[in-house]
């Protein structure tokens, strides 16, 4: 079964690099994911595409500070020089194919402190 | 500029029916799948229903199947979520989202900002 899992949290401080795991389930290593931030009281909005080989695409007017890699079955969601806009929820999301459509993870709470 | 605006969220009764439309544009509608996402309070984001662009294909989550209805109307650049037989659970923003191709089942690339529907007594 397609799963994607996230820690619930985390923290790191302001200028500061912080990198997000989102975990695909056993026997879908090779499946892209896409990251999305959602700040408070606001939206989803789209990050990046990230393949299994690591390449990704960023969303309309992304900054360079997030970035995206991959090992194995781990989707990382990168994000350098820390702001307080930064803080926010972070979710991956998937699509399997045929009848499976499109699966998010549990989102992650980023706290800027 | 791609834009998504959600509209028809409300306070209903349980049982009751509501119909949820998004007004798209900045890009071929017709061209791309549409998904509904739904954010209950407090909680994660709940992939609920998409269609293909083209020939209209749905998906459905098992939570809503046989009670929503996802469709599009190409010619008004318009998605619809009818919902039928309401629960207190299916409370939550319905966000629309835009697929990065034509298949039901992708990436979401854009997102609306949310309608909010109540369902209560």
């Amino acid at each position: 079964q397609l799963v994607l899992t996230q820690s619930p949290s985390a923290s790191a401080s302001l200028g500061a690099s912080v990198k997000l795991t989102c975990t695909l389930s056993s026997g879908h290593r090779f499946y892209a994911i896409a990251w999305h931030q959602q700040q408070p009281e606001k939206g989803p909005r789209h990050l990046m595409k990230l393949n299994s080989d690591g390449s990704h695409t960023k969303g309309d007017g992304i900054p360079d500070r997030f970035s995206g890699s991959t090992s194995g079955a781990e989707r990382y969601l990168t994000i350098s020089s820390l702001q307080s806009e930064d803080e926010a929820d972070y979710y991956c999301q998937t699509w399997g194919t045929g009848i499976q459509g499109v699966l998010f993870g549990g989102g992650t709470k980023l706290t800027v402190l | 500029e791609v834009q998504l605006l959600e509209s028809g969220g409300t306070l209903v009764q349980p049982g009751g029916s509501l119909r949820l439309s998004c007004a798209a544009s900045g890009f071929t509608f017709s061209s791309y799948a549409m998904s509904w996402v739904r954010q209950a309070p407090g909680k994660g984001l709940e992939w609920v229903s998409a269609i293909n662009g083209g020939d209209g294909g749905t998906l459905y989550a098992d939570s809503v199947k046989g009670r929503f209805t996802i469709s599009r109307d190409n010619s008004k650049n318009t998605l619809y979520l009818q919902m039928s037989s309401l629960r207190a659970e299916d409370t939550a923003i319905y966000f629309c989202a835009k697929g990065d191709l034509m298949a039901a089942s992708g990436q979401i690339d854009y997102w609306g900002q949310g309608t909010r529907v109540t369902v209560s007594s």
